[in-house]
């Protein structure tokens, strides 16, 4: 089946360090590919998104690319502030009729200290 | 535009009491999820909906647990009786189709005693 694999967490940063969160997937087709955050008391925000291969997403600095290749999507940032301290989603979606499921991985958390 | 609005924000209640959990989607999605969310299993996805009707719910723990969409904007989640191991954070999403990123609510803090 379908799965996302995450790097382990938790990912302690001091502010300004380059930030890399691994994430790899297993699918049988071709899947949309997703980045979620979840900041502290609140649900998970779309973070970027790519939808084929080679694409590159990006938003608030961070950027990740969809790899065919490696099957992979990490998530990446240059400089790190305290405000990105949360925890972040990989996740992969496939479009079939009765199958309109996001698979999410476990989730990373991530502390920047200032 | 309003989001993904979720009611209560926190429950706490007495094992064995019905509990209602309730969810207004973003207007003009057409699908909805509803998720839990522990430390021990992470975010799992219970039962979503698609033009109000039940798609999946293979991830409905057990019959203590029930879903219904009666209309476009409205949606619950029943557990009855609940058990403490209830316990979690109930997230409820929507999305404009199945391509379309979800939009999560800020969820329901659900703890039984």
């Amino acid at each position: 089946g379908d799965s996302v694999t995450q790097m382990e967490g938790p990912v302690t940063l001091s502010e300004e360090a380059f930030l890399t969160i691994n994430c790899t997937y297993t699918a049988t087709g071709y899947p949309s590919l997703f980045w979620y955050v979840q900041y502290p008391g609140e649900g998970l925000q779309l973070l970027l998104k790519a939808t084929k291969a080679d694409d590159k997403g990006s938003n608030k600095g961070f950027e990740a690319t969809y790899r065919k290749e490696t099957t992979s999507f990490h998530l990446e940032k240059g400089s790190v502030q305290v405000s990105d301290s949360a925890v972040y989603f990989c996740a992969l979606l496939i479009s079939n009729f009765g199958n309109e499921k996001l698979t999410f991985g476990t989730g990373t958390r991530l502390t920047i200290i200032p | 535009d309003a989001g993904v609005i979720q009611s209560p924000r926190h429950e706490v209640t007495e094992m064995g009491q019905e509990v209602t959990l309730r969810c207004k989607p973003i207007s003009g999605h057409d699908y909805l999820f509803w998720y839990r969310q522990t430390m021990m299993r992470g975010l799992e996805l219970l039962i979503y909906f698609n033009n109000n009707v039940p798609i999946d719910d293979s991830g409905m723990p057990e019959d203590r647990f029930s879903a219904k969409m009666p209309n476009a904007s409205f949606s619950t989640l029943k557990i009855q009786p609940s058990e403490p191991r209830d316990s979690a954070v109930y997230f409820c999403a929507s999305s404009r189709d199945s391509n379309q990123p979800q939009h999560f609510g800020d969820g329901t803090r659900l703890s039984i005693l």
